[in-house]
């Protein structure tokens, strides 16, 4: 079946400007996921879904950032007024929810601000 | 505070050279200890889950296996494919939450 998306693959913005991110969980997950992954660094937890609602956001870095999610599947994550330090690859991961905590990942958005 | 440590940073091994990988964790009750593995440019791929001291997992040439303070990656007879980084996670019963704590990774380079 298909695994999880994320679009674009490759974003390169202007600082200042606002960037949104796209996540396409596995059909069915219930549990979504957004990482963030810099160069030589492990991945930092920003967001945690289950269904339409974030019980968790604590690693989101400041209010620049927000994430939504609809439908209890597509999420988009936003960062506004960007800023050089948010270059990274921002990946998403959804799982089942119930029964397994796997979480399965997507190929990762390349975000570079200039 | 639950924490991972991989060990070593980077592994260089020659085709058919066995050797482990080692994750030491500290956590407040485990839900699930995870191993991924990370090639350049793409996100990690799910390898096993290991729930319990004692537990073992296999798959090809991967065998990953449990206890109470540590897993390690065993990986026997390596091929250049096997190349990548090989990413450790502990889920903890803490709270409500199903946040992964993550180690750093350790990157295994196969030489033919």
């Amino acid at each position: 079946g298909a695994g999880v998306s994320q679009s674009p693959s490759n974003k390169v913005t202007e600082k200042g400007k606002d960037v949104e991110l796209r996540c396409d969980p596995i059909s069915g997950h219930t549990a979504l996921y957004w990482y963030r992954q810099s160069l030589g660094q492990g991945l930092e937890f920003l967001i945690y879904f289950q269904g339409n609602s974030a019980p968790d956001k604590s690693g989101l870095p400041s209010d620049r950032f927000s994430a939504e999610r609809t439908g209890g599947s597509v999420s988009t994550l936003t960062i506004q007024r960007t800023q050089q330090e948010d270059s990274a690859v921002y990946l998403c991961a959804s799982s089942p929810g119930t029964g397994g905590y796997e979480q399965f990942f997507g190929p990762g958005t390349r975000l570079t601000v200039l | 505070e639950d924490q991972v440590t991989q060990s070593p940073e980077a592994l260089r091994l020659q085709e058919g050279e066995s050797s482990s990988l080692n994750c030491s964790y500290t956590v407040s009750g485990l839900r699930g200890l995870f191993w991924y593995r990370q090639d350049p440019g793409k996100g990690p791929e799910f390898l096993f889950t290991l729930y319990s001291a004692g537990e073992e997992k296999e798959k090809e040439r991967l065998k990953a296996t449990l206890t109470k303070k540590e897993s390690f990656l065993h990986i026997t007879a390596p091929k250049p494919e096997d190349s990548a980084t090989y990413l450790c996670a502990v889920q903890s019963y803490a709270g409500n939450n199903r946040k992964l704590i993550w180690g750093l990774g350790t990157s295994l380079a196969v030489n033919p």
